[in-house]
């Protein structure tokens, strides 16, 4: 069984479009991540869930909107998609108890390309 | 801002060296992790050091961790072409949100037969 699924794998649409990913995790974790990575593999957080509540909000675009319909679930929909939205988006999940834990897992990725 | 900064950004060795991968940071931490990428794949955690420990083993694995200087380094003994993958520290900073990972750059290793 994965342990964290996003959805779709790859997706390719064009500029102004509105689209969304999906993220499904059974660890029976209590957080929840986006993560962007970019061409040059940098990492950077842009928004965290707990228990379905915001816990996390970088400063990204307000085009990008998340959503925790349950602990299990983090997707991410984006409106008015920009070129410089192209990036791979992971999801990833942990369990929080206490300052020293918090091992991450992650999705497999979801590759978006804006033409 | 950046957290980690992995050092090289690229290493190529042979199989059966060692490989040593290091992370400095800035801010102080309650933990470091250190990260493996496949190409094409998601993050794999390797193993995580608490702020109060110096040193840990996992298999060919050895991190250790210098507070002071904060920089923590990733041993890779007896390399094998499988372990050919981008590896990126992250640290949990203490003070602030506990619930933050940050990624450094990473290093790209590769591994050759």
């Amino acid at each position: 069984d994965t342990a964290v699924s996003q959805t779709p794998k790859y997706l390719v649409t064009q500029m102004g479009n509105d689209k969304s990913i999906k993220c499904e995790q059974n660890l029976g974790h209590d957080t929840m991540y986006w993560y962007k990575q970019d061409s040059k593999k940098f990492l950077k957080i842009m928004f965290s869930y707990n228990n379905k509540e915001l816990i996390i909000n970088e400063t990204v675009p307000n085009r990008f909107s998340p959503k925790s319909p349950d602990k299990a679930h983090l997707n991410l929909h984006i409106n008015s998609l920009e070129l410089g939205d192209s990036a791979v988006y992971f999801c990833a999940s942990s369990h929080i108890a206490g300052v020293n834990t918090g091992e991450l897992f992650f999705g497999e990725g979801s590759r978006l390309t804006v033409l | 801002s950046q957290q980690g900064e992995e050092d090289p950004q690229a290493l190529s060795i042979q199989e059966g060296e060692n490989a040593t991968m290091n992370c400095s940071y800035k801010t102080s931490i309650n933990n470091l992790q250190w990260y493996r990428q496949n190409s094409g794949r998601g993050l794999v955690h390797l193993i995580l050091i608490r702020s109060n420990e110096r040193e840990k083993h996992s298999g060919r694995l050895r991190v250790t961790l210098d507070t002071s200087k904060k920089s923590s380094s990733l041993l890779i003994t007896a390399s094998r072409a499988a372990d050919t993958a981008s590896y990126f520290c992250a640290t949990r900073n203490s003070g602030g949100s506990n619930y933050k990972l940050t990624f450094g750059k990473g290093t790209l290793l590769t591994v050759n037969p």
